[in-house]
């Protein structure tokens, strides 16, 4: 069974501060892909990353960072110098090489204040 | 190109009426997935295909849910009769197989 937590179900920053969203998931497979989707208030689901597992290199878009370690299957995300934008809820989802199927976790809302 | 299109993005209905959700996906993605989005279940999928074809409607809740796809350019679920815990936001995606999948606006959908 596949499974994926986000423990940090409300996050609140201050604008500018790094805030790290945590992300540990559960699969059997050795092959297999992670994703993180952001919904802001407009209710939108709008994909940020894909992640195979066999790539373990961490990746930074502009204030977007993910840290992947298949050692503790995690696959968490930083935002650097948050901004009032960045408020929304954000999802972390693991889908099965064969499959094509997404799990998603609970998501994690965050509130950037100015 | 144009993203996933959902129609319509607003339904209010009775209890007992049918309703049917539209979704057309993004030109060229042969894979569409149907998910339902509530506070208490989080996102769920309910359905998808692949190449016009259902794979796994294990998400499917009960037989008052179906879905159909009868060509690449469109979906359609449909809740016969409804009922006010169906109440929720239904989201279409479409994707390349094993690409990444890409959300449509939704439908939020109001059973009283």
């Amino acid at each position: 069974a596949q499974k994926v937590t986000q423990a940090q179900t409300e996050i609140s920053v201050v604008e500018k501060e790094d805030v790290t969203l945590d992300c540990v998931y559960e699969t059997r497979d050795t092959t297999y892909y992670l994703f993180w989707y952001k919904q802001p208030p407009s209710g939108e689901l709008v994909f940020l990353i894909r992640r195979n597992s066999f790539d373990e290199q961490n990746e930074i878009s502009g204030r977007y960072s993910w840290n992947f370690q298949k050692s503790t299957s995690s696959f968490n995300f930083t935002i650097t110098a948050s901004q009032v934008v960045d408020s929304a809820v954000y999802f972390c989802a693991l889908e099965r090489n064969a499959g094509n199927m997404l799990t998603f976790g609970g998501g994690t809302r965050l509130m950037v204040k100015p | 190109d144009a993203g996933v299109i959902q129609s319509p993005r607003h339904e209010v209905t009775e209890m007992g009426q049918e309703v049917t959700l539209r979704c057309k996906p993004i030109s060229g993605h042969n894979s569409l997935f149907w998910y339902r989005q509530t506070m208490m279940r989080g996102l769920e999928l309910l359905i998808y295909f692949n190449n016009n074809v259902p794979i796994d409607d294990s998400g499917m809740p009960e037989d008052r849910f179906s879905a159909k796809m009868p060509n690449a350019s469109f979906s359609t679920l449909k809740i016969q009769p409804s009922e006010p815990r169906d109440s929720a936001v239904y989201f279409c995606a479409s994707s390349r197989v094993l690409y990444e999948q890409y959300f449509g606006p939704g439908t939020r959908l109001t059973v009283t």
